[in-house]
């Protein structure tokens, strides 16, 4: 079993500051770790993925996020944000490399950028 | 990098009638592919996961005979919502699993509206 959560629905930050988007998982099996960014009325976009390698995982777009196990979180972070950054973002778990296995969304956060 | 094709994009159709979306994997072959639903504001849920050559698995409280799902193919699966009723409309999102990297690829989806 697997489940995300996703701590703030809504986050707001001013152009130019640090993002931070929180999430916690649970896994009964070694994890990998993806976050998504999704603009309106459009498919989902991968931003990175943790897949046990590294646990500092860098994506596109200057974002990235460190998997700790020991607090079994996956938090996004970008140090400066930028008005383009302004979407709904979305963390995801699945249940390592068995092909078969689906993801399991967190709620969201969507991340509004103030100019 | 990995694409999803999905199609189309929007759809409107009226009560009683059916609506088939397609998706594609145009550069990878894709075993098992995955459709989701999204209401307003809120995460994706999964809807059935569709397996090349074999019955789609779906989620509990999906109804397979509503949400009919066929996956002829490695490269696409198609999602068909028979005799639509306003409920059902949403945003579908296909995505499907690229063996190569280990990661999902998301179609850009589909905005049906049932009136």
């Amino acid at each position: 079993a697997q489940s995300v959560t996703q701590l703030g629905s809504h986050v707001s930050v001013s152009e130019g500051a640090l993002v931070l988007l929180r999430c916690n998982y649970s896994s009964s099996v070694p994890p990998y770790l993806f976050w998504y960014v999704q603009y309106p009325n459009q498919g989902l976009q991968l931003l990175l993925k943790y897949t046990s390698a590294a646990t500092l995982v860098k994506g596109i777009n200057g974002f990235e996020a460190e998997f700790k196990k020991s607090e079994t979180s996956f938090h996004l972070t970008k140090p400066s944000a930028h008005m383009s950054d302004a979407a709904e973002y979305f963390c995801a778990v699945s249940g390592g490399g068995n092909a078969g296995n689906m993801l399991t969304f967190g709620g969201g956060t969507r991340l509004m950028v103030k100019p | 990098g990995a694409v999803v094709s999905q199609h189309p994009s929007r759809v409107i159709c009226k009560s009683g009638t059916s609506v088939k979306i397609e998706c594609r994997s145009l550069d990878f072959q894709a075993t098992t592919m995955f459709w989701y639903r999204q209401f307003p504001k809120q995460s994706l849920m999964l809807m059935a996961t569709s397996n090349e050559g074999s019955k789609a698995t779906y989620e509990q409280g999906v109804e397979k005979d509503k949400f009919l799902i066929n996956h002829a193919s490695l490269t696409l699966s198609t999602l068909t919502v028979t005799s639509a009723h306003p409920e059902d409309s949403s945003f579908y999102i296909c995505s499907a699993r690229d063996s190569r990297v280990g990661g999902y690829t998301f179609g850009s989806g589909t905005r049906l509206t049932v009136v």
